[in-house]
């Protein structure tokens, strides 16, 4: 069985300053992973994702997120963050259920607040 | 772009009606797929289809069906809606195969009242 933890259901930071939004995740096989990022009354959009090539992956709007195996993490970073990176994001997980068939699994989610 | 395309943005409707939740995708996605999204819960998955008439439940399919009779439209069916199915539906579609991640449409706000 599949599962993701998103250590921090909040995270506020100032303009400018760095960004680091905490992903655990379990699977029984060799997993996808995905940052989705949802803005207020709007859909999910991918950020970025893991597929098992490079494990340090960059995605849109500066975003990068490092798949760690050993620690079973998949962080997401920002050098400097700006007002418009204020969202929901959700870490997800792909693995393979019973039947064969991926699924995706999300983490409750993390909300960032950019101060300015 | 894909696109995914859920016909209401809200919906409001009283306990024991059946509702229908209709998505349709314009790609030729073969699978697709049905959330529920609640605060403090992510997003959790009711119903998938990974073809034409083909159904398999998610984590939480109590008190729902789906339809899949047409490739581009997976319709989510509330058979008689109650207040603790109030909340916002996902729907979202993804090429057999590809694993470039999930398309989502923009959401339905369902308020059963």
């Amino acid at each position: 069985a599949q599962s993701v933890t998103q250590l921090d259901s909040h995270v506020s930071v100032s303009e400018g300053t760095p960004v680091l939004l905490r992903c655990n995740y379990s699977s029984s096989y060799s997993p996808s992973l995905f940052w989705y990022v949802q803005h207020p009354n709007k859909g999910l959009q991918l950020l970025l994702k893991y597929t098992s090539a490079a494990t340090l992956v960059k995605g849109i709007n500066g975003f990068e997120a490092e798949f760690k195996k050993s620690e079973t993490s998949f962080h997401l970073t920002k050098p400097s963050a700006h007002m418009s990176d204020a969202a929901e994001y959700f870490c997800v997980v792909s693995d393979r259920l019973d039947t064969g068939r991926r699924a995706l699994t999300f983490g409750s989610g993390t909300r960032l607040q950019v101060q300015p | 772009d894909v696109k995914v395309t859920q016909s209401s943005r809200y919906l409001v409707k009283r306990t024991g009606e059946k509702v229908f939740l209709e998505c349709v995708q314009d790609m030729d996605h073969e699978n697709m797929f049905w959330y529920r999204q609640d605060p403090g819960l992510g997003l959790r998955l009711i119903y998938f289809s990974y073809d034409v008439k083909m159904k398999e439940k998610g984590d939480i399919p109590e008190g729902y069906s789906v339809s899949r009779e047409k490739k581009e439209r997976f319709s989510l069916i509330l058979e008689s809606a109650s207040t603790n199915q109030t909340s916002m539906y996902l729907c979202a579609s993804e090429a057999g195969g590809s694993w470039f991640g999930y398309t989502f449409g923009s959401g339905t706000r369902l308020t059963v009242v």
